[in-house]
């Protein structure tokens, strides 16, 4: 799977939107963007997934560049409960060799802050 | 309705003993994974099942560990001899097959300590 660059954290004020940036310029064209979150204690959530198109959820939106060597997840509107590790995580489409597993970096922490 | 579920929540082990942590995946899911997680960093994968069979056990860091799933749900994963440096929180995640997508959805974990 391709790998993904993040910083390692962010702050964001309450009612703020956060935009968490991703880095995968090494990304192929079977590969999807997964965006998965985990807050202190609990285990990973999954958030949004992509391949070309901006996508968006209850949860949050996710822009793809056109050459999708990069990507952004956008909370529109951060609260307090938001602060978390997230993980941005490229894998391949059903079927690829590696479909299963997710490869986990080390993540960005976003602090939400009142 | 009821996410996955692991047990123990918390280990403690001395150094050469054997440890199973058990998994209970959501009623349903043919998928399930183990992960494992040191302090500051990301899940690291292990094994992924696809009902009662292995479908990738390449994240197994040697052969003191070994995880099964007899009857395609519950799963425990089998650790012999433990070293300190197996001192991690444990993860169990299942997802549906048919989802194209195969979101995961995660346990709580297993906090694994060895003196």
């Amino acid at each position: 799977d391709a790998k993904t660059t993040q910083p390692p954290s962010m702050d964001c004020a309450e009612g703020r939107a956060a935009n968490l940036p991703c880095n995968h310029s090494t990304i192929s064209g079977n590969e999807y963007v997964y965006w998965y979150r985990q807050i202190h204690s609990q285990g990973p959530q999954y958030i949004i997934h992509g391949l070309k198109n901006n996508e968006t959820n209850e949860m949050a939106s996710l822009i793809i560049t056109e050459d999708r060597k990069s990507s952004t997840l956008i909370l529109p509107h951060a609260t307090l409960r938001d602060t978390a590790v997230y993980y941005c995580i490229v894998r391949n489409l059903p079927g690829g060799t590696s479909y299963g597993k997710l490869t986990f970096g080390q993540g960005t922490i976003l602090t939400v802050h009142p | 309705g009821a996410g996955v579920s692991q047990t123990p929540s918390n280990k403690v082990t001395e150094k050469g003993k054997y440890v199973e942590l058990r998994c209970d995946p959501i009623s349903g899911h043919t998928a399930l994974y183990w992960y494992r997680q040191s302090l500051g960093q990301g899940p690291e994968f292990l094994i992924y099942f696809q009902g009662t069979g292995a479908a990738d056990d390449s994240g197994l860091p040697n052969d003191r560990f070994f995880a099964v799933r007899p009857e395609g749900s519950v799963s425990t994963l089998k650790i012999q001899r433990t070293e300190r440096g197996d001192s991690a929180v444990y993860l169990c995640a299942s997802s549906p097959r048919d989802r194209d997508y195969n979101e995961q959805f995660f346990g709580p974990g297993t906090r694994l300590t060895v003196l």
